[in-house]
């Protein structure tokens, strides 16, 4: 029973290139939440999806963030022209319903690191 | 509005007992615990829902007062492999419709 996965788990840009982090929630999971953490920090929120909506992205940057979640494959955030303080750990979490009042699974993180 | 935990660190020995609390500004809806180990994905501890809601996972449990919204994280007789990073996330706190605010975490280390 696979849990969420992210992939890459490493992923090293230099300034002004384009990140793509992917995510594939629990199966039958159809709710999906993007979070950064930065060293020292707990995770900040940034998006919220369902299957293809985005329901809150009020924690996401305006610029150069945005993320998506198609009828098929997996979540997709999406970094355009990455500068260093764009560097953190990115984590996905899944939920089958609501992730207001029921566990969020999170996975094993995407590790950014822009030079 | 990020959540304050205290404190910030904690350094036991096998065995002793430990709190962490986790205190809002805002009314909250819901605590959530993780905990998290370096370099891993946070685990899910537990969910508290209700104002005065208990809960307990073998020696780990918690406390939801609403009035004072704040929460506090119990744990008992604590192992070694209790050791990592405690965050509690709240909703209502600024979050998204149903993405958590985190605090900054409480680390804590258990010695043998």
């Amino acid at each position: 029973n696979a849990g969420v996965m992210q992939n890459p788990r490493h992923l090293v840009r230099r300034r002004g290139q384009e990140a793509r982090l992917r995510c594939s929630p629990v199966k039958g999971h159809s709710h999906v939440y993007w979070y950064r953490q930065l060293p020292e920090e707990g995770l900040k929120f940034m998006v919220y999806l369902q299957k293809e909506n985005i329901i809150d992205e009020s924690g996401m940057p305006k610029e150069r963030f945005s993320a998506e979640f198609p009828k098929e494959g997996p979540s997709i955030l999406r970094i355009q022209q990455v500068v260093r303080g764009d560097s953190a750990a990115y984590f996905c979490a899944s939920s089958p319903l609501s992730g207001a009042y029921n566990e969020q699974f999170f996975g094993p993180g995407t590790r950014l690191t822009v030079l | 509005q990020q959540p304050v935990q205290s404190p910030q660190a904690v350094i036991l020995r096998e065995g002793e007992d430990a709190v962490i609390n986790c205190s809002s500004s805002k009314a909250l809806y819901s605590v959530h615990w993780y905990r998290q180990k370096h370099g891993e994905a946070p685990v899910f501890l537990m969910i508290l829902l209700k104002g005065g809601e208990q809960k307990g996972h073998e020696k780990i449990s918690a406390s939801f007062n609403e009035k004072k919204q704040q929460s506090s994280l119990y744990l008992t007789a604590s192992q070694l492999s209790y050791s990592g990073t405690y965050f509690c996330g709240t909703l209502g706190g600024g979050g998204g419709a149903d993405g958590l605010t985190f605090g900054k975490g409480t680390h804590l280390i258990i010695q043998p």
